[in-house]
């Protein structure tokens, strides 16, 4: 059965700073592996996906992820944070076949300080 | 292409009410997913359609039910309203419910329960 795990509920950083956002999947077959975001009041939001194509993926807004298989996990960075970025970040997995189904990690709280 | 869309955004509703909740996806998607958002349990799967059939099923007692018409619009039903299915309801569309195909999400229905 697949799951993910993002370490870290709140993560805060300066304006400028690094973000580094963790996440860990578990799964039995090859993953394919999602970043949202969701602003308050909102839906969630692509980032980026990894669907096998490439290990370094690159999303909007100047994130990107790096598939890990030996580590297990995708964790999402962007170089330097923007007050904009401040939101809610969830990792998911997608499960096998023709499901319509997204597994979710419990969310990181992303706070940026000016 | 329009995005996709959920009416209404807020309900108010008592225990033991029933409420029927709304999903346009985008144009040519056939896959319509639900999710339920709340603090406690975050992000969890509830059902999925494609093609007017009910796919997959997470983890939800009966009184959650669904159905898709043959326009691929999606209705979720919860009856018997009980204050814990106070939440946030999204609904995401993607073109086959396939496990690499993006899912979508709407802005959300955010259910009250009093």
């Amino acid at each position: 059965a697949q799951s993910v795990t993002q370490l870290g509920s709140h993560v805060s950083v300066s304006e400028g700073a690094l973000v580094l956002l963790r996440c860990n999947y578990s799964s039995s077959v090859p993953p394919y592996l999602f970043w949202y975001v969701q602003y308050p009041n909102q839906g969630l939001q692509l980032l980026l996906k990894y669907t096998s194509a490439a290990t370094l993926v690159k999303g909007i807004n100047g994130f990107e992820a790096e598939f890990k298989k030996s580590e297990t996990s995708f964790h999402l960075t962007k170089p330097s944070a923007h007050m904009s970025d401040a939101a809610e970040y969830f990792c998911a997995v997608s499960a096998p076949r023709n499901t319509g189904k997204l597994i979710f990690g419990q969310g990181t709280t992303l706070q940026v300080k000016p | 292409k329009a995005g996709v869309t959920q009416t209404p955004r807020y309900l108010i509703k008592t225990r033991g009410q029933q409420v029927t909740l709304s999903c346009s996806p985008i144009s040519g998607h056939r896959s319509v997913s639900w999710y339920q958002q709340t603090p406690g349990q975050g992000l969890q799967f509830l059902f999925e359609y494609f093609s007017e059939t009910q796919r997959n099923k997470g983890n939800f007692p009966g009184r959650f039910s669904g159905r898709q018409f043959s326009n691929s619009r999606s209705e979720m039903n919860v009856s018997t309203l009980e204050l814990g299915d106070s939440a946030l309801y999204l609904c995401a569309s993607s073109l086959t419910g396939s496990s690499t195909d993006t899912q979508y999400f709407g802005p959300g229905t955010r259910l009250t329960v009093l």
